[in-house]
């Protein structure tokens, strides 16, 4: 059963604009991850956040944790056309051994 | 993607005939996954790998065995394959605690 639901399934802004992406989960977690899938590719990692963090930049990424609401959220800075990608929260869930459990994904289309 | 390939990309494969996914990594990894990726479903796990003859079953294993004889090789294995298995198959490597490196994929149909 999935175990991040993101919100909003679809995203359309314009190069410039900011995207905000929000993920919810259920279990207690060791770390919580976004990955982006461009069409017809493989997953890449962008940035994991630890269950102790409660916010963590990379580049024009910033994520945020908040483990009392079960929630997450990834922000993309100053979007640009090449940023039009799926992308997918996914928790670690706390166990013996490491083991992702993904959400549906959001599709963000970023307008030139 | 760096370190990690998999085989076929591509494959079409009739009812009931067996088919044998390979993930090949040059990472060293412990852990090494096999998920499936369908539409309306994002990506489910199938089976996972924690150490060379070391398994477990995941969330959507029904229909599908592993094996991992050495560290570098993770196989997949549909031993009679339905139209239900065709999908995209990803593979992935991982430290522990650590973010995944995802293979190319390999897109299977099933006729």
């Amino acid at each position: 059963s999935q175990q991040g639901e993101e919100d909003p399934q679809a995203l359309s802004i314009q190069e410039g604009e900011n995207a905000t992406m929000n993920c919810s989960y259920k279990t207690s977690i060791n770390n919580l991850q976004w990955y982006r899938q461009n069409s017809g590719r493989g997953l890449v990692h962008l940035i994991l956040i630890r269950s102790n963090e409660r916010e963590k930049h990379s580049g024009r990424l910033r994520v945020t944790l908040d483990t009392s609401k079960k929630s997450s959220s990834l922000l993309i800075t100053a979007s640009r056309a090449a940023d039009t990608a799926s992308y997918f929260c996914a928790t670690d869930n706390t166990g013996a051994n490491s083991k992702l459990t993904f959400g549906k994904g959001i599709t963000l289309s970023v307008r030139p | 993607d760096a370190g990690i390939t998999q085989s076929p990309r591509h494959k079409v494969t009739e009812t009931g005939t067996p088919v044998t996914l390979r993930c090949h990594q040059t990472e060293n990894h412990r852990y090494m996954y096999w998920y499936r990726q369908d539409p309306g479903h994002g990506l489910r796990l199938i089976h996972y790998s924690y150490g060379v003859k070391d398994t477990d079953k995941g969330e959507v294993s029904d229909g599908y065995s592993v094996s991992r004889s050495k560290t570098e090789d993770f196989l997949l294995t549909l031993e009679s394959a339905t139209s239900s298995q065709t999908s995209v198959y990803f593979c992935a490597i991982s430290g522990q605690g650590d973010g995944y490196t995802f293979g190319s994929g390999t897109r299977l149909t099933v006729v």
